[in-house]
C-alpha cells in the first residue's frame, strides 16, 4: 500500500536551519511530483512546495521562497525539504503529498513532522 | 492568483443531519480541478472529492461533491460520528500549485 513517511521534525531556534524527510513506499516513486503542505497549530491547511516526478522543476509558495528548497533522490524513494533562515512563523506540521497525476490533487498524505521554530 | 473562500466558518449539526459546506472561488476554475479534504483532529488531511465531483477510492456515497465555474458544494447526506472534522476545499491543476481554501469545522451540535 501506498505509505508516505515524514521524519525530521523537531524544535530549532530561529535563524537556525532544519532538513525533512519523507521515505515512500507502495508506488512507483519516480512518476509522481510530490508536495509539502504545512499547518500551524489551529490554522488550516498552506502549500508549500512542490517537485515534479523527475526532479526538474520546483515551485515554491512565496512565504519559503528562497529560504526552503525541495529534492528527491529517486534511487531512494525519498524526497527532501531543506530549510534554512527558520522564523518563528515557520513553525506548523509538516506533511508531503503525492499528486494523483501529474500536478493534481493530494491523494496520498503522509502523517506529518511538527517542526517548532523557538528561542 | 485564484483565492478560495468558504463558508460557513463551522456548522453545529446533529448526527444524521445533511450538512452542506461551500467553496467559492474568486475566478472560474478551469475543468472543475477543484477537490475536497476532510481532516480530523490529529489526522492528515484525507482526499474525499477531486474533479469537483468524483469520490475517491473508499469514500462513502454519503460524501457528493457538485458545482462548476466559481461555486462549489460538498454534502454529507446524513451526518456520522466519524464525519465531525475539518474540512478543505482545493484548486489544483491549473497550475503546479495548490491553492486551498480556510476550511469550514462541521461540529456536534
Amino acid at each position: 500500500q501506498v505509505q508516505l513517511v515524514e521524519s525530521g521534525g523537531g524544535v530549532v531556534q530561529p535563524g537556525r536551519s532544519l532538513r525533512l524527510s519523507c521515505a515512500a513506499s507502495g508506488f512507483t516513486f519516480n512518476t509522481y511530483a510530490i508536495h509539502w503542505v504545512r499547518q500551524a497549530p489551529g490554522k488550516g491547511l498552506e502549500w508549500v512546495a512542490v517537485i515534479s516526478y523527475d526532479g526538474s522543476n520546483k515551485y515554491y509558495a512565496d512565504s519559503v521562497k528562497g529560504r526552503f528548497t525541495i529534492s528527491r533522490d529517486n534511487s531512494k524513494s525519498t524526497l527532501s525539504l531543506q530549510m534554512n533562515s527558520l522564523r518563528t512563523d515557520d513553525t506548523a506540521v509538516y506533511y508531503c503529498a503525492r499528486t494523483g497525476g501529474g500536478y493534481s490533487y493530494g491523494d496520498y498524505w503522509g502523517q506529518g513532522t511538527l517542526v517548532t521554530v523557538s528561542s | 492568483e485564484i483565492v478560495l473562500t468558504q463558508s460557513p466558518g463551522t456548522l453545529s449539526l446533529s448526527p444524521g443531519e445533511r450538512a452542506t459546506l461551500s467553496c467559492r472561488a474568486s475566478q472560474s476554475v478551469n475543468n472543475n480541478y477543484l477537490a475536497w479534504y476532510q481532516q480530523r483532529p490529529g489526522q492528515a488531511p484525507r482526499l474525499l472529492i477531486y474533479g469537483a465531483s468524483s469520490r475517491a477510492t473508499g469514500i462513502p456515497d454519503r460524501f457528493s461533491g457538485s458545482g462548476s465555474g466559481t461555486d462549489f458544494t460538498l454534502t454529507i447526506s446524513r451526518l456520522e460520528s466519524e464525519d465531525f472534522a475539518v474540512y478543505y476545499c482545493q484548486l489544483y491543476g491549473s497550475s503546479p500549485t495548490w491553492t486551498f481554501g480556510q476550511g469550514t469545522k462541521v461540529e456536534i451540535k
